[in-house]
Protein backbone atom coordinates (compact mmCIF):
# COMPACT_ATOMS: atom_id res chain seq x y z
CA UNK A 1 0.00 0.00 0.00
CA UNK A 2 1.13 3.88 -0.87
CA UNK A 3 2.42 5.06 2.28
CA UNK A 4 3.82 8.38 3.19
CA UNK A 5 6.44 8.89 6.40
CA UNK A 6 7.67 12.05 7.92
CA UNK A 7 10.35 10.91 10.52
CA UNK A 8 10.04 14.26 12.60
CA UNK A 9 7.32 15.03 14.60
CA UNK A 10 7.79 18.52 16.17
CA UNK A 11 11.76 20.08 14.70
CA UNK A 12 12.45 23.84 16.20
CA UNK A 13 14.88 26.22 14.46
CA UNK A 14 16.55 29.53 15.34
CA UNK A 15 14.78 31.98 12.78
CA UNK A 16 17.45 32.74 10.23
CA UNK A 17 18.53 29.64 10.27
CA UNK A 18 17.85 27.28 7.16
CA UNK A 19 15.70 24.25 7.45
CA UNK A 20 14.86 20.65 6.12
CA UNK A 21 11.58 18.73 6.50
CA UNK A 22 12.24 14.94 5.59
CA UNK A 23 9.52 12.70 3.54
CA UNK A 24 10.16 9.64 2.25
CA UNK A 25 6.81 7.39 0.37
CA UNK A 26 6.59 3.97 -0.43
CA UNK A 27 4.76 3.41 -3.86
CA UNK A 28 5.82 0.74 -6.84
CA UNK A 29 6.29 3.96 -9.68
CA UNK A 30 7.02 7.47 -8.84
CA UNK A 31 3.85 9.35 -7.66
CA UNK A 32 3.04 13.00 -7.70
CA UNK A 33 4.30 14.20 -4.26
CA UNK A 34 3.34 17.45 -2.80
CA UNK A 35 4.09 19.73 0.32
CA UNK A 36 1.16 21.50 2.20
CA UNK A 37 1.52 23.87 5.08
CA UNK A 38 -1.46 24.08 7.62
CA UNK A 39 -1.31 26.86 10.16
CA UNK A 40 -3.63 27.24 13.24
CA UNK A 41 -7.28 28.38 12.32
CA UNK A 42 -5.89 28.09 8.35
CA UNK A 43 -6.83 25.72 5.48
CA UNK A 44 -4.08 23.69 4.16
CA UNK A 45 -2.39 25.85 1.61
CA UNK A 46 -0.08 24.40 -0.98
CA UNK A 47 3.44 25.24 -1.32
CA UNK A 48 4.93 23.11 -4.19
CA UNK A 49 4.09 19.95 -6.36
CA UNK A 50 6.44 17.66 -8.42
CA UNK A 51 4.75 15.87 -10.90
CA UNK A 52 7.72 15.16 -13.70
CA UNK A 53 11.30 17.26 -15.16
CA UNK A 54 13.60 18.81 -13.10
CA UNK A 55 13.63 17.55 -9.83
CA UNK A 56 14.26 20.27 -7.66
CA UNK A 57 10.87 22.02 -7.22
CA UNK A 58 10.48 26.11 -6.12
CA UNK A 59 7.39 26.88 -4.18
CA UNK A 60 5.58 29.53 -3.01
CA UNK A 61 7.31 31.79 0.54
CA UNK A 62 10.76 30.56 -0.10
CA UNK A 63 10.35 27.03 -0.07
CA UNK A 64 12.13 24.28 -2.49
CA UNK A 65 11.66 20.56 -2.13
CA UNK A 66 13.97 18.04 -4.41
CA UNK A 67 12.98 14.69 -5.36
CA UNK A 68 15.52 12.05 -5.22
CA UNK A 69 14.07 8.69 -6.70
CA UNK A 70 17.17 6.52 -5.57
CA UNK A 71 15.83 7.47 -1.57
CA UNK A 72 12.25 7.91 -2.28
CA UNK A 73 12.40 10.99 -0.71
CA UNK A 74 10.96 14.58 -1.26
CA UNK A 75 12.89 16.71 1.24
CA UNK A 76 11.56 20.77 1.96
CA UNK A 77 13.85 23.10 2.54
CA UNK A 78 14.35 26.75 3.09
CA UNK A 79 17.83 28.42 3.16
CA UNK A 80 16.88 31.05 5.97
CA UNK A 81 13.50 30.61 8.22
CA UNK A 82 11.09 33.50 9.47
CA UNK A 83 8.64 33.37 12.46
CA UNK A 84 5.83 33.29 10.10
CA UNK A 85 7.29 29.75 9.11
CA UNK A 86 5.74 28.32 12.05
CA UNK A 87 3.14 25.93 11.35
CA UNK A 88 2.53 22.04 10.39
CA UNK A 89 4.04 20.97 7.23
CA UNK A 90 2.13 17.86 5.53
CA UNK A 91 3.92 16.00 2.51
CA UNK A 92 1.41 13.94 0.36
CA UNK A 93 1.71 12.17 -2.27
CA UNK A 94 -1.25 10.98 -5.29
CA UNK A 95 -0.89 7.88 -6.83
CA UNK A 96 -0.64 8.30 -10.65
CA UNK A 97 -3.35 4.85 -10.47
CA UNK A 98 -5.69 7.56 -9.08
CA UNK A 99 -4.58 11.16 -9.88
CA UNK A 100 -7.34 12.49 -7.49
CA UNK A 101 -7.12 10.90 -3.90
CA UNK A 102 -4.26 12.58 -1.75
CA UNK A 103 -2.01 10.62 0.34
CA UNK A 104 -1.02 12.35 3.29
CA UNK A 105 1.64 12.10 5.62
CA UNK A 106 1.29 12.64 9.46
CA UNK A 107 3.22 16.06 9.65
CA UNK A 108 6.05 17.68 11.30
CA UNK A 109 5.06 20.52 13.75
CA UNK A 110 7.88 23.77 13.10
CA UNK A 111 8.58 26.05 15.87
CA UNK A 112 10.91 29.24 15.27
CA UNK A 113 13.11 29.92 18.24
CA UNK A 114 13.53 34.01 18.34
CA UNK B 1 -12.35 33.51 -6.51
CA UNK B 2 -13.56 33.35 -2.64
CA UNK B 3 -12.33 29.92 -2.37
CA UNK B 4 -13.49 26.90 -0.82
CA UNK B 5 -15.88 27.52 2.33
CA UNK B 6 -16.90 25.43 4.76
CA UNK B 7 -20.36 25.80 7.09
CA UNK B 8 -20.31 25.71 9.99
CA UNK B 9 -17.03 26.07 11.35
CA UNK B 10 -17.32 24.44 14.26
CA UNK B 11 -20.10 21.92 15.72
CA UNK B 12 -20.53 20.50 18.90
CA UNK B 13 -23.11 17.40 19.24
CA UNK B 14 -23.87 14.60 21.46
CA UNK B 15 -23.12 11.37 20.89
CA UNK B 16 -26.39 9.74 18.52
CA UNK B 17 -27.31 12.96 16.70
CA UNK B 18 -27.02 13.67 13.31
CA UNK B 19 -24.87 16.23 12.01
CA UNK B 20 -24.70 17.94 7.89
CA UNK B 21 -21.75 19.78 6.82
CA UNK B 22 -21.60 21.79 3.84
CA UNK B 23 -18.81 22.65 1.46
CA UNK B 24 -18.69 25.19 -1.19
CA UNK B 25 -16.39 24.76 -3.83
CA UNK B 26 -14.19 27.16 -5.85
CA UNK B 27 -16.67 27.64 -8.69
CA UNK B 28 -15.82 26.33 -11.89
CA UNK B 29 -14.49 23.41 -9.88
CA UNK B 30 -15.58 19.90 -10.76
CA UNK B 31 -13.88 17.83 -8.55
CA UNK B 32 -14.73 18.10 -5.32
CA UNK B 33 -13.14 15.97 -2.18
CA UNK B 34 -13.84 15.12 1.51
CA UNK B 35 -11.34 14.51 4.24
CA UNK B 36 -10.96 13.36 7.62
CA UNK B 37 -7.86 14.68 9.77
CA UNK B 38 -7.85 13.57 13.72
CA UNK B 39 -5.51 15.55 15.97
CA UNK B 40 -1.83 14.71 15.52
CA UNK B 41 -2.58 13.46 12.03
CA UNK B 42 -2.72 13.92 8.16
CA UNK B 43 -6.23 14.12 6.57
CA UNK B 44 -7.35 10.45 5.31
CA UNK B 45 -9.00 11.01 2.26
CA UNK B 46 -13.03 10.00 2.36
CA UNK B 47 -14.71 10.14 -0.68
CA UNK B 48 -14.37 12.58 -3.88
CA UNK B 49 -16.80 13.95 -6.84
CA UNK B 50 -16.75 14.57 -10.33
CA UNK B 51 -19.58 17.22 -10.93
CA UNK B 52 -22.43 15.20 -9.50
CA UNK B 53 -21.44 11.55 -9.64
CA UNK B 54 -19.52 9.86 -6.73
CA UNK B 55 -16.72 8.30 -7.70
CA UNK B 56 -14.86 7.33 -5.36
CA UNK B 57 -15.20 6.27 -1.44
CA UNK B 58 -12.57 5.65 1.02
CA UNK B 59 -13.03 2.16 3.38
CA UNK B 60 -13.00 4.96 6.13
CA UNK B 61 -16.96 5.83 5.14
CA UNK B 62 -18.84 4.01 7.13
CA UNK B 63 -22.65 3.15 6.24
CA UNK B 64 -23.64 6.03 8.76
CA UNK B 65 -21.81 8.38 6.08
CA UNK B 66 -23.28 9.86 3.61
CA UNK B 67 -21.92 12.12 0.77
CA UNK B 68 -23.85 14.54 -1.74
CA UNK B 69 -23.23 17.08 -4.81
CA UNK B 70 -26.89 17.06 -5.99
CA UNK B 71 -26.32 19.66 -8.87
CA UNK B 72 -22.37 19.40 -9.11
CA UNK B 73 -21.52 22.66 -7.41
CA UNK B 74 -22.01 22.54 -3.43
CA UNK B 75 -21.50 19.00 -1.48
CA UNK B 76 -23.27 18.21 1.79
CA UNK B 77 -21.03 15.55 4.56
CA UNK B 78 -23.97 13.93 6.51
CA UNK B 79 -23.16 11.39 9.76
CA UNK B 80 -25.92 9.94 10.93
CA UNK B 81 -25.87 8.62 14.64
CA UNK B 82 -22.86 10.36 15.70
CA UNK B 83 -20.11 8.26 17.54
CA UNK B 84 -17.25 9.94 20.29
CA UNK B 85 -14.91 8.51 17.27
CA UNK B 86 -16.00 11.00 15.04
CA UNK B 87 -14.71 13.98 16.29
CA UNK B 88 -11.97 14.98 14.00
CA UNK B 89 -11.74 18.07 11.76
CA UNK B 90 -13.67 17.33 8.29
CA UNK B 91 -12.00 19.31 5.32
CA UNK B 92 -13.19 19.65 1.67
CA UNK B 93 -10.74 20.33 -1.52
CA UNK B 94 -11.72 21.68 -5.22
CA UNK B 95 -10.39 21.11 -7.88
CA UNK B 96 -10.36 21.94 -11.57
CA UNK B 97 -9.50 18.31 -13.96
CA UNK B 98 -10.19 19.27 -17.50
CA UNK B 99 -7.72 16.70 -19.04
CA UNK B 100 -6.63 13.48 -18.41
CA UNK B 101 -3.01 14.28 -17.08
CA UNK B 102 -1.06 14.99 -14.09
CA UNK B 103 -3.05 15.11 -11.01
CA UNK B 104 -4.90 18.23 -10.51
CA UNK B 105 -3.94 20.88 -7.52
CA UNK B 106 -6.38 20.27 -5.15
CA UNK B 107 -7.18 23.84 -2.91
CA UNK B 108 -8.76 23.35 0.65
CA UNK B 109 -11.69 25.01 2.66
CA UNK B 110 -10.93 25.81 6.71
CA UNK B 111 -12.64 22.49 7.71
CA UNK B 112 -15.17 21.20 9.99
CA UNK B 113 -14.32 20.49 13.37
CA UNK B 114 -16.96 18.20 14.71
CA UNK B 115 -16.71 17.73 18.50
CA UNK B 116 -19.09 14.42 19.90
CA UNK B 117 -19.38 14.76 23.61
Amino acid sequence: AQSVTQPDIHITVSEGASLELRCNYSYGATPYLFWYVQSPGQGLQLLLKYFSGDTLVQGIKGFEAEFKRSQSSFNLRKPSVHWSDAAEYFCAVSPLSSASKIIFGSGTRLSIRP
Amino acid sequence: DTGVSQDPRHKITKRGQNVTFRCDPISEHNRLYWYRQTLGQGPEFLTYFQNEAQLEKSRLLSDRFSAERPKGSFSTLEIQRTEQGDSAMYLCASSSMKIRGPADTQYFGPGTRLTVL
